[in-house]
């Protein structure tokens, strides 16, 4: 099946650093996702993404689908963007079935 | 907003039992999902259902069954609970009407933090 690989694994950040976490997935998709989970368990869709650049406030993405990777940049980091960010993804020839999620990166924001 | 409830926050059972995880989602979501987490690997899919009375295996679904008797509702059974199912299990659903756009997206649960003793 199709390989997602998260980078890096963990990140510590002082509160107000930028930051860029990668995903790299082996098999072209044709659904994205990236989520954060709290850290108390609560995960949430941040962007579906599977092509092109979005923004949301302080966090935006950007999947390069044919170089099959994806870019989550958090700018001005809070603390209440501990916690870790997956990405998801789905392939064409699987589409409308499931996601697969990559391991994850595990983001600590210190005040 | 979909609202996707876990009925069980927090369960602590013993080797051997029987052990059942109930989720609700309340938008009339035709796939549902049973996912666990452990340190490091991620998500894993266990199963999913795309209708009521369907279900497909995911990437781990030894030792794991599953249940849809109704559309809103999708359980999550393990027949004789072991130490090594001891996770984080986590439920999702999304509308299959909408493959290919921005409403194809996952809404999990909160969560159900099994420990096995």
């Amino acid at each position: 099946g199709i390989q997602v690989e998260q980078s890096p694994p963990d990140l510590i950040l002082q509160e107000g650093a930028n930051s860029t976490l990668r995903c790299n997935f082996s098999d072209s998709v044709n659904n994205l996702q990236w989520f954060h989970q709290n850290p108390w368990g609560q995960l949430i869709n941040l962007f579906y993404i599977p092509s092109g650049t979005k923004q949301n406030g302080r966090l935006s993405a950007t999947t390069v689908a044919t170089e099959r990777y994806s870019l989550l940049y958090i700018s001005s980091s809070q603390t209440t963007d501990s916690g870790v960010y997956f990405c998801a993804v789905e392939p064409f020839y699987n589409a409308g079935n499931m996601l697969t999620f990559g391991g994850g990166t595990r983001l600590m924001v210190k005040p | 907003d979909v609202k996707v409830t876990q009925s069980s926050r927090y369960l602590v059972k013993r080797t051997g039992e029987k052990v059942f995880l109930e989720c609700v989602q309340d938008m009339d979501h035709e796939n549902m999902f049973w996912y666990r987490q452990d340190p490091g690997l991620g998500l894993r899919l266990i199963y999913f259902s795309y209708d009521v009375k369907m279900k497909e295996k995911g990437d781990i679904p030894e030792g794991y069954s599953v249940s849809r008797e109704k559309k809103e509702r999708f359980s999550l059974i393990l027949e004789s609970a072991s130490t090594n199912q001891t996770s984080m299990y986590l439920c999702a659903s999304r509308d299959s009407g909408q493959v290919f756009s921005g409403a194809n997206v996952l809404t999990f649960g909160a969560g159900s933090r099994l420990t096995v003793l």
